[in-house]
């Protein structure tokens, strides 16, 4: 059971947007930079957002970050079937100790 | 470029230590505000981070390995360890190694290792 809950998937046909949810609390997203990962198959995650909204350079726009209170949301724009792949969201949460948590993870499906 | 490279046995036994080091190339592993970090995903699920470094030793680890980690850092060597005791086949992942960006981002990532505990 992940800190920060995410949906297990989402799935949207090509060109269309969609968005995927990562709620917290005030321990972790609430009071911390939140940042975005995406794992294609088979491959090491990729930094896609960091500081809750902000691009690494090669990252298209078609991607953006949100945050309210203690959840964020992540946006893709124009699905490309290039985009299937897990997406985790993270930051520091201190309920215990200082220590990262990651989300459970989102399967994004492009049909 | 930094890039970052997992090493270390891929099979070890219940019970014993899992060792893995991650070697920092193309930069100096002590330059600029990062953290040294491990990260595990066992076969079709999720990320659990393991624990960080900071250059001057400094560590924090997830409170549910605690108990049983420990990171380290070499800097005439460039690398950094992770050492994970008394291990059992729960602990059967992809270990990562990563570099963290102060405050919030993991922006350097290894190719990943696979470990797995079984005698």
């Amino acid at each position: 059971q992940s800190v920060l809950t995410q949906p297990p998937s989402v799935s949207a046909a090509p060109g269309q947007n969609v968005t995927i949810s990562c709620s917290g609390s005030s321990s972790n997203i609430g009071n911390n930079y939140v940042s975005w990962y995406q794992q294609l198959p088979g491959t090491a995650p990729k930094l896609l957002i960091y500081d809750n909204n902000k691009r690494p350079s090669g990252i298209p726009d078609r991607f953006s970050g949100s945050k309210s209170g203690t959840s964020v949301t992540l946006g893709i724009t124009g699905l490309q079937t290039g985009d299937e792949a897990d997406y985790y969201c993270g930051t520091w949460d201190s309920s215990l100790s200082v220590y990262w948590v990651f989300g459970g993870g989102t399967k994004l499906t492009v049909l | 470029q930094v890039q970052l490279q997992e090493s270390g046995p891929g099979l070890v036994k219940p019970s014993q230590t899992l060792s893995l080091t991650c070697t920092v190339s193309g930069g100096s592993i002590s330059s600029g505000s990062y953290y040294w970090s491990w990260i595990r995903q066992p076969a079709g699920k999720g990320l659990e981070w393991i624990g960080r470094i900071y250059t001057s030793g400094s560590t924090n680890y997830n409170p549910s390995l605690k108990s049983r980690v420990t990171v380290s850092v070499d800097t005439s060597k460039n690398q950094f360890s992770l050492k994970l005791r008394s291990v059992t086949a729960a602990d059967t992942a992809v270990y990562y190694c990563a570099r963290l960006v102060v405050p919030t981002k993991f922006d350097l990532w290894g190719r990943g290792t696979l470990v797995t505990v079984s005698s």
